[in-house]
């Protein structure tokens, strides 16, 4: 049972526009959203997280926004750069808990 | 600064083989990990490690066991290899000292392992 989705598996935006990546849980005692990005070949890189107890984390040109009534969160790119171009996972943690569950990855590609 | 290293890099294995996947990182962290990352699913956490000499069951625990006999190496183990262990792994590590309620996970670049 998938307690942490990525329904989009491929996204597709012009340089210099917003990407939007999504994801949804069900698990209401998840208390620590991350996300990764992966390039080919290589490991995932932490990228921004957020906890239950802000509703936004900004990073540069990085947003991620929660909303723990929907349990929804998204990563906003701002202005996206074809060096953006990889598969985006969001994770999620318990409180208290060691491990995270992963979703099943979005690939952006980033158009020039 | 290595971070978190993996090796061998790739591995084919005949169905029945054992082997065992090394993790090293130098970032002096307490928590470390091991996933599986399959087609069409996100990373699912086999085994894990709050500190040396402890070992704990993540998600898909099944066919692999783990040791951390050293703060800095965690290894993972595939007794009897089965096809259905196909995947790629990736360790991680991460820092648990004061205020790392909310640390993220450090990867390697992952073993690609067919059998």
């Amino acid at each position: 049972d998938q307690q942490v989705k990525q329904n989009s598996p491929s996204l597709s935006v012009q340089e210099g526009r917003i990407s939007i990546l999504n994801c949804d849980y069900t698990n209401s005692m998840f208390d620590y959203f991350l996300w990764y990005k992966k390039y080919p070949a290589e490991g995932p890189t932490f990228l921004i997280s957020i906890s239950s107890i802000k509703d936004k984390n900004e990073d540069g040109r990085f947003t991620v926004f929660l909303n723990k009534s929907a349990k929804h969160l998204s990563l906003h790119i701002v202005p996206s750069q074809p060096g953006d171009s990889a598969v985006y996972f969001c994770a999620a943690r318990a409180s208290g808990a060691n491990n995270l569950f992963f979703g099943t990855g979005t690939r952006l590609t980033v158009i020039p | 600064n290595a971070g978190v290293t993996q090796t061998p890099k790739f591995r084919v294995l005949k169905t029945g083989q054992s082997m065992t996947l090394l993790c090293a990182q130098d970032m002096n962290h307490e928590y470390m990990y091991w996933y599986r990352q399959d087609p069409g699913m996100g990373l699912r956490l086999i085994h894990y490690s709050v500190g040396e000499g402890t070992t704990a069951k993540g998600e898909v625990p099944d066919g692999y066991n783990v040791s951390r006999l050293k703060k800095q190496n965690f290894l993972l183990g595939l007794e009897s290899a089965a096809p259905s262990q196909t995947s790629v792994y990736f360790c991680a590590s991460s820092y648990s000292g004061q205020g790392s309620a909310n640390q993220p996970q450090h990867f390697g670049d992952g073993t690609r392992l067919s059998i």
